[in-house]
């Protein structure tokens, strides 16, 4: 049973530039979560996505934007990079019904510089 | 909002020492409780859960138990070897059922001497 999958492993970026961050879910699962754990620090919510669309947000900017695909896999994109954005982007899945039980995938490595 | 607030680290402590991480929540409904794990270089694993109030969480040697009372979920476990090396997560789900997010605590890194 494959669990939850996040592409790429690492990335760097430029300031000012954007990047996209992709997710599969855990199989049977059909809600992914999105959250930013920066260095030192717990992660924190950015958004939920279940039957494509954005179910509810945290406190981040509209530079965070993401995509949920029919086959629930999903997508995190970041405009505008600041160099503060640099963090683990986790993915997490779950079922609707029972979203308060989540899965975490290993998460991407993002570097600003 | 909700929060969680867990013990600040790091902890060290010696291999079969007893370990107690302490978490204390706050929520405004009934949530479920979590403690998740870090290792090194690693996303989260979920170690134990509890749903609703005296319910105990038990995972791999470790232990909490979900005192409503006290708004605490403390982490403990009897032996700690030195593979239990980690940063442990103190976290609550802010609803039962859909639409819930997971709210985290700030992390306690834990370390264990040979």
């Amino acid at each position: 049973d494959a669990g939850v999958t996040q592409s790429p492993t690492h990335l760097i970026k430029t300031r000012g530039q954007q990047v996209t961050l992709r997710c599969s879910p855990k199989s049977g699962h059909d809600t992914v979560s999105w959250y930013q754990q920066a260095l030192g620090q717990g992660p924190q919510f950015i958004f939920q996505y279940y039957e494509e669309e954005e179910r509810q947000r945290g406190n981040f900017p509209d530079r965070f934007s993401g995509h949920q695909f029919p086959n629930y896999s999903s997508e995190l994109n970041v405009n505008a990079l600041l160099l503060g954005d640099s963090a683990l982007y986790l993915c997490a899945s779950s079922l609707e019904r029972t979203t308060y039980e989540q899965y975490f995938g290993p998460g991407t490595r993002l570097t600003v510089t | 909002g909700d929060s969680v607030t867990q013990m600040e680290g790091p902890v060290t402590l010696s291999e079969e020492a007893f370990l107690t991480i302490n978490c204390t929540y706050t929520a405004t409904g009934y949530p479920s409780l979590f403690w998740y794990v870090q290792y090194p270089g690693e996303g989260l694993q979920l170690l134990l859960k509890a749903t609703k109030a005296d319910d105990k969480g038990s995972n791999k040697g470790f232990e909490a138990t979900y005192r409503k009372e006290t708004t605490s979920f403390h982490l403990e476990k009897g032996s700690v070897q030195v593979s239990d090396s980690a940063v442990y997560f103190c976290a609550l789900s802010d609803q039962g059922g859909s639409a819930s997010k997971i709210i985290f605590g700030s992390g306690t890194r834990l370390s264990i001497r040979p």
